[in-house]
């Protein structure tokens, strides 16, 4: 299994620009998550998604940001317009509820400047 | 809501001492718990996990974790660290809930 693939790995931008993080869960797990991760905030959890559909996205920070998940084996974190605030590094995760713990991807280290 | 403690910040120990990382959780039900390690520059990585039986668990790389259900805890534990060992370790806490609940984390430097 080749686990959680996410895409870029780095992407950089200018404040202002749309960015699309993508993320291909492990195949056959019915959770999947977004998280933020930076030195002063610490692991944020922004999105998940049980068999594609969001059931709780109270930590997306704010109406720039919004995720997909239009199959099973596809997801999309979208931030538009981007700030400089939202540098810091997205991990996907995703899991198979009856066997427990997360798989992480490797993350995409965003910087917006 | 459930939440998770670590009390221990940042840890600094020599090669082959030993760790014991503290990690509690307020829940009053049946509970999953991890603990995961975040190396430098990597992502999280489960080291182990209990869901049921001997509360005593152990996982990859020497780690182990002991549940005591009567103090709501799940420390982690080495008998001798090494400097390869030097990561973040986060403790999580599953309920009935699809989502985990993390700890904010404890810093481990192992000095050579």
């Amino acid at each position: 299994d080749a686990g959680v693939i996410q895409s870029p790995r780095h992407e950089v931008t200018e404040m202002g620009q749309e960015v699309t993080l993508r993320c291909k869960p492990i195949s056959g797990h019915d959770y999947l998550f977004w998280y933020r991760q930076t030195m002063m905030r610490g692991l944020e959890l922004l999105i998940y998604f049980n068999n594609n559909v969001p059931i709780d996205d109270s930590g997306m920070p704010e109406d720039r940001f919004s995720a997909k998940m239009p199959n099973a084996s596809f997801s999309t974190l979208k931030i538009q317009p981007s700030e400089p605030r939202d540098s810091a590094v997205y991990f996907c995760a995703s899991r198979n509820y009856d066997r427990g713990g997360y798989t992480f991807g490797s993350g995409t280290r965003l910087t917006v400047v | 809501a459930q939440s998770v403690s670590q009390h221990n910040h940042h840890v600094i120990l020599s090669e082959a001492a030993s760790l014991e990382l503290g990690c509690n959780y307020s829940y009053g039900g049946t509970v999953n718990l991890f603990w995961y390690v975040q190396y430098p520059g990597q992502h999280l990585q489960l080291l182990l996990k209990y869901f049921s039986g001997d509360p005593l668990v152990k996982g990859i790389k020497g780690f182990e974790a002991e549940f005591i259900k009567s103090k709501f805890s799940f420390n982690l534990r080495k008998p001798s660290v090494q400097w390869s060992d030097t990561a973040e370790y986060f403790c999580a806490v599953n309920t009935n809930a699809g989502k985990s609940t993390f700890g904010d984390g404890t810093t481990l430097t192992v000095k050579p």
